[in-house]
């Protein structure tokens, strides 16, 4: 079966420190992969997703990257965290066949800037 | 569109009642739409999904009900459980029509079972 890994689970980081969060899918060869950020009381909203190695497609302007070095590796990065990067970052994978195959959540890295 | 506000609705029903969360959708050219379960500091768990083509769908307690006409989706749980608490997410995919697997996701209902 398919799992999703995230780490770290939580992290508390000054204000302009890099950022590097992890993502790797087990189980499954060539997913879609997706950053979402979802900020407290709110639902979620799609910061990046990709079809293949080294595809990433951007769908907010932000300060924050991802790249995707590996084909079930996805990471999210930033040079300089601001205030507003914090919140609750998702992982999520779906099989790629069809843009509406189901998306399935990792359990989240709970990010907070100081 | 995005969700604003930080006060979620919230239901609270007694164990052993039936559940009904509503949604409201916005894009009438959305093909398929899915249920999400999140448990406080977790990531959302599928629950259904239910494709443009369909009205009606059931899973174990779980059903969801589509009416395009009026772009309007609902979660059905039967028997609620103390365990089914969390917030519950509905959310859109345009399919073909939108950016690659683009999942917009509404507000989020806070449900609250009474023991």
């Amino acid at each position: 079966s398919q799992t999703i890994h995230q780490w770290p689970a939580t992290l508390v980081q000054p204000v302009g420190s890099p950022l590097s969060l992890e993502c790797t899918v087990e189980g499954t060869s060539n997913p879609n992969l997706y950053w979402y950020r979802q900020a407290a009381g709110r639902g979620l909203q799609l910061l990046f997703y990709s079809v293949g190695i080294g595809q990433i497609s951007s769908e907010v302007p932000q300060n924050l990257s991802a790249s995707r070095p590996q084909d079930r590796q996805f990471i999210l990065s930033s040079k300089k965290l601001l205030l507003s990067d914090s919140g609750f970052y998702l992982c999520a994978w779906s099989s790629g066949g069809h843009p509406t195959d189901t998306q399935y959540f990792g359990p989240g890295t709970r990010l907070t800037v100081l | 569109g995005e969700s604003v506000g930080l006060h979620l609705p919230t239901l609270s029903v007694q164990e052993g009642d039936n559940s009904i969360i509503n949604c409201a959708y916005s894009n009438s050219a959305s093909d398929y739409f899915i249920w999400y379960k999140q448990e406080s500091g977790k990531g959302p768990q599928f629950i259904i999904d239910i494709r443009s083509n369909m009205d009606k769908r059931q899973g174990q307690r779980v059903t969801v009900l589509l009416n395009k006409t009026v772009k309007h989706l609902s979660l059905q749980i039967a028997a609620t459980q103390p365990g089914d608490s969390a917030v519950y997410f509905c959310a859109e995919n345009m399919g073909y029509g939108g950016s690659q697997g683009n999942l917009i996701f509404g507000k989020g209902t806070k449900l609250s079972v009474k023991p």
